[in-house]
């Protein structure tokens, strides 16, 4: 089955760091990659959208600046959480789509916790 | 903003029995689909069903879909504890997935 692979799991730095999370595709070509978070016991709320080789399309209050995310293979997509600060702690999970129409793959998550 | 909205929002059931969750959705769709979250993990494709299409099974799993009704329901027949998990729905209006709250079902040994 298609894998995704997420990394790292988890990640605990000081505010004003920045984090880079990976998410890549190991067994298909993903044409589009798409980055949630997800608060305790809540749904998932998605962040943006990564078609490799363009721009990513962020959802409605998302800040681009903030949330920098490059996708630059078919395999590969980054988020990278620039000067976080402790309100950008959650759960951040990534999915790619080889096509349109058929299931998202997730990876399995990255706890990013703010100090 | 989320389009689904799932009831119930938590169930607690005895292995064995059946357990369904229904989820009620906004506008039109090309598919519907549902995952499961085991607590601190990423989501599991369980079941995709397309707008044409009424019911699909995939083993304990049985999955309905009223596009009249904008609503959907997943049996899960003869429960095991290893199901206890959350459960999504989405719904796929064009390529991005919005989810709803989600079903957090608890099966006891």
């Amino acid at each position: 089955g298609a894998v995704v692979s997420q990394h790292p799991s988890w990640v605990i730095c000081k505010s004003g760091t920045s984090v880079k999370i990976e998410c890549r595709s190991l067994d298909f070509q993903a044409t589009t990659m798409f980055w949630y978070r997800q608060f305790p016991k809540q749904s998932l709320m998605l962040m943006a959208t990564s078609n490799e080789g363009s721009k990513a399309t962020y959802e409605q209050g998302v800040e681009k600046d903030k949330f920098l995310i490059n996708h630059a293979s078919l395999t590969l997509s980054t988020l990278t959480v620039t000067s976080a600060h402790p309100e950008d702690s959650s759960f951040y999970i990534c999915s790619a789509m080889g096509t349109v129409n058929q299931p998202q793959h997730f990876g399995d998550g990255t706890r990013l916790s703010i100090l | 903003s989320q389009q689904g909205e799932e009831d119930p929002q938590a169930l607690s059931i005895q292995e064995g029995e059946n357990a369904t969750m229904n989820c009620s959705y906004k506008t039109s769709i090309n598919n519907l689909q549902w995952y499961r979250q085991n607590s601190g993990r990423g989501l599991v494709h369980l079941i995709l069903i397309r707008s044409n299409e009424r019911e699909k099974h995939s083993g304990r799993l049985r999955v309905t879909l009223d596009t009249s009704k904008k609503s959907s329901s997943l049996l899960i027949t003869a429960s095991r504890a290893a199901d206890t998990a959350s459960y999504f729905c989405a719904t796929d209006g064009g390529g991005k997935l919005i989810f709803g709250q989600g079903t957090e079902l608890s099966v006891k040994p």
